[in-house]
């Protein structure tokens, strides 16, 4: 089984509405990222966790939220959807108790807002 | 601030062929640097690292060298295959800034027979 899973792989929604991405890790790690990828962009950081208790917005963290609701566990909403949030979004981990910190990715959630 | 730039794409190479894929970079700290691939409809995935100057970070055949002193990290392989075929993201984190992550905007490598 993958170590980072995100749900649903593929979405299609229509602008204003609630969307919900989740992502569920079983490699222990205590970091929890969210990023969207963008033709030419890269990734940019939308929002980070370091633990349950601490969240931190990231690069692009406007018109999105997110709830840690247990370490394995870190979900991100689009309050009212708009056809610019349209991208591949990927929910990443890693070991703050580690040296160097590398990210692990699940595989990717495509969203396409109409 | 911290950032990662690598060299435009895409890039097309005939099997066999010498690969090098340019990364520099501008850090405040001491950072750590990373290549990542993404094969066609997948997530990243850590390809080398290296943590410290003038480290080597080598996988798969792959290979890229810490140069502090032109702050670079190029990926280089001798004979790509077919199967190399995927974009490459150079990144580094810098543990001042809580380790957050910069990726560079992606090379994207076709590889043919």
């Amino acid at each position: 089984d993958a170590d980072v899973t995100q749900t649903p792989r593929n979405r299609i929604t229509k602008t204003g509405k609630r969307i919900m991405l989740e992502c569920s890790q079983t490699k222990g790690h205590d970091r929890m990222y969210w990023y969207r990828q963008d033709p030419g962009l890269g990734l940019r950081l939308i929002y980070y966790s370091f633990d349950v208790k601490d969240i931190n917005k990231g690069e692009i963290s406007d018109g999105y939220s997110v709830s840690r609701q247990a370490q394995a566990k870190f979900s991100l909403s689009l309050e009212s959807a708009i056809p610019n949030q349209t991208a591949l979004y990927f929910c990443a981990t890693s070991d703050g108790r580690g040296t160097s910190y590398e990210q692990y990715f699940g595989p990717g959630t495509r969203l396409t807002v109409t | 601030g911290d950032s990662v730039t690598q060299m435009e794409g895409p890039v097309t190479l005939s099997e066999e062929a010498f690969l090098t894929i340019n990364c520099t970079y501008t850090a405040t700290g001491y950072p750590s640097l990373f290549w990542y691939v993404q094969y066609p409809g997948e997530g990243l995935q850590l390809l080398l690292k290296a943590t410290k100057a003038d480290d080597k970070g080598s996988n798969k055949g792959f290979e890229a060298t810490y140069r502090k002193e032109t702050t670079s990290f190029h990926l280089e392989k001798g004979s790509v295959q077919v199967s190399d075929s995927a974009v490459y993201f150079c990144a580094l984190s810098v543990r001042w800034t809580g380790n957050q992550f910069y990726f560079g905007t992606g090379t994207s490598l076709t590889v043919i027979p």
